[in-house]
């Protein structure tokens, strides 16, 4: 089925350890997000990628990179992970702001 | 910068009874204004979109929304409420190649 894929689902990982998301879309979208979502504070934005090889930060861009591999794949890495970043972290594309986005299920991240 | 406050953190309504979610925006521009909806454990999932024209705009599963400028407001309605409508909402706004989410609303559904 079209859509947003999104590995792992879930991940334990130790303070100080590095991984990354990987996600992947195939709708030939153009843009890719990526958020986290925390309790009672929405959805956040990490980073995106308006195009392939363009990526820029959004609100909360700290302790975070990513890489825009092809049209098709976003990654989020974690270079040395906090227990702050404890969260669920949701991959989108869009094709234009006029179609709103498609996500993915989400990777539930546990930092302990 | 653009911004959406959903005002309830928590609404609970009967089963066939109405709803009406809230949502504020803040935005400089004309607003592309979404709900989305998040049932326990999924991702989000589009309900309708605003852009322009008819300020009222349908939806799947029987809702729809309705913009008022003069209010900034986009408030999400639904006649009569199933049990299987019980999720997590989400408002959000856009703005320089961007969704701006609210903090979201959960909806219970008792029977």
């Amino acid at each position: 089925n079209a859509g947003v894929t999104q590995t792992p689902k879930f991940q334990v990982l130790k303070t100080g350890q590095s991984m990354t998301l990987q996600c992947a879309q195939d709708m030939n979208h153009n843009s890719m997000y990526w958020y986290r979502q925390d309790p009672g504070m929405g959805l956040r934005l990490i980073y995106y990628s308006a195009s392939e090889g363009t990526t820029d930060k959004g609100e909360v861009p700290n302790g975070y990179n990513v890489s825009r591999l092809n049209k098709r794949e976003f990654s989020l890495r974690l270079e040395s992970a906090a227990p702050s970043q404890t969260s669920v972290y949701f991959c989108a594309s869009s094709e234009s702001r006029l179609y709103g986005y498609t996500f993915g299920s989400g990777t539930r991240l546990t930092v302990v | 910068a653009q911004s959406v406050t959903q005002p309830d953190i928590h609404i609970t309504v009967s089963e066939g009874a109405s709803l009406e979610l809230r949502c504020n925006y803040s935005y400089g521009a004309t607003p592309y204004l979404f709900w989305y909806v998040q049932s326990p454990g999924q991702g989000l999932q589009l309900l309708l979109k605003y852009f322009s024209g008819d300020t009222l705009v349908q939806g799947i599963k029987g809702f729809e929304a309705e913009f008022k400028r003069s209010q900034s407001s986009f408030n999400l309605r639904k006649p009569s409420v199933h049990w299987s409508d019980a999720a997590e909402y989400f408002c959000a706004v856009e703005g320089g190649n961007k969704l701006v989410f609210g903090a979201g609303t959960i909806l219970r559904v008792k029977s």
